[in-house]
């Protein structure tokens, strides 16, 4: 059984530029959660995508943008980078439903200056 | 608006002796109660979870003690060893989707051998 995969796992990227992470969700999940980890702190619900679909979103500006692909696979894109945007991004994903863990992967340290 | 709360944010505990963490959640809606561990470098991984059917999970050395009316729930470490030493993080969520999870903030917990 193969986990979830982040790339890559760690970037630099200056002030006002986007960028685009990526995560390979673990065999058979349909659902992929991505999660915004500053340091320090406890992981915050960014958006969960569910069939290409978004299906619920946290308290985040619309910069943060994602996609599904049919193999379930996703991106996070965030545009107009800031300072505050430096954290670890997690990607999980799980089976839809209830009671469903999510699986995390080992994040991407994004670093902002 | 801090919807789990968490205490305390670090903690040191003798080899052998019992960790306590523990958090309370203020939305009522809320209904599937997980525990993550995480090491550094690493992604959470899901560590034990509770529904507020039951007072008590219990799995091997770790138990989550709930009380509904109190909204409060802690996480007991039995016989704690040098190698639980990492970041545990309690979270809660609706049943209807446990995989949009509001976690706490964290508590780093260090076993001294």
């Amino acid at each position: 059984e193969t986990g979830v995969t982040q790339s890559p796992t760690h970037l630099i990227k200056t002030r006002g530029q986007q960028v685009t992470l990526r995560c390979s969700s673990q065999s058979g999940h349909n659902t992929v959660s991505w999660y915004q980890q500053a340091l320090g702190q406890g992981p915050q619900f960014i958006f969960q995508y569910y069939r290409e679909e978004e299906n619920g979103r946290g308290n985040f500006p619309p910069r943060f943008s994602g996609l599904q692909f049919p193999n379930y696979s996703s991106e996070l894109n965030v545009n107009a980078l800031e300072l505050d945007d430096s954290a670890l991004y997690l990607c999980a994903s799980s089976l839809d439903g209830p009671n469903s863990p999510l699986h995390f992967g080992n994040g991407t340290r994004l670093t902002v200056t | 608006q801090q919807q789990v709360k968490q205490s305390p944010q670090s903690l040191i505990v003798q080899k052998g002796g019992i960790s306590i963490i523990n958090c309370a959640y203020e939305n009522t809606a809320f209904d599937y109660f997980p525990w993550y561990q995480q090491f550094p470098g690493k992604g959470p991984a899901l560590l034990i979870a509770i529904r507020p059917d039951v007072s008590e999970k219990k799995e091997g050395r770790f138990t989550i003690s709930f009380n509904k009316s109190a909204k409060q729930f802690s996480l007991h470490i039995m016989d704690s060893q040098p190698g639980d030493s990492a970041t545990y993080f309690c979270a809660a969520a609706g049943y209807s989707n446990a995989s949009k999870i509001i976690f706490g903030s964290g508590t780093r917990l260090s076993i001294q051998p």
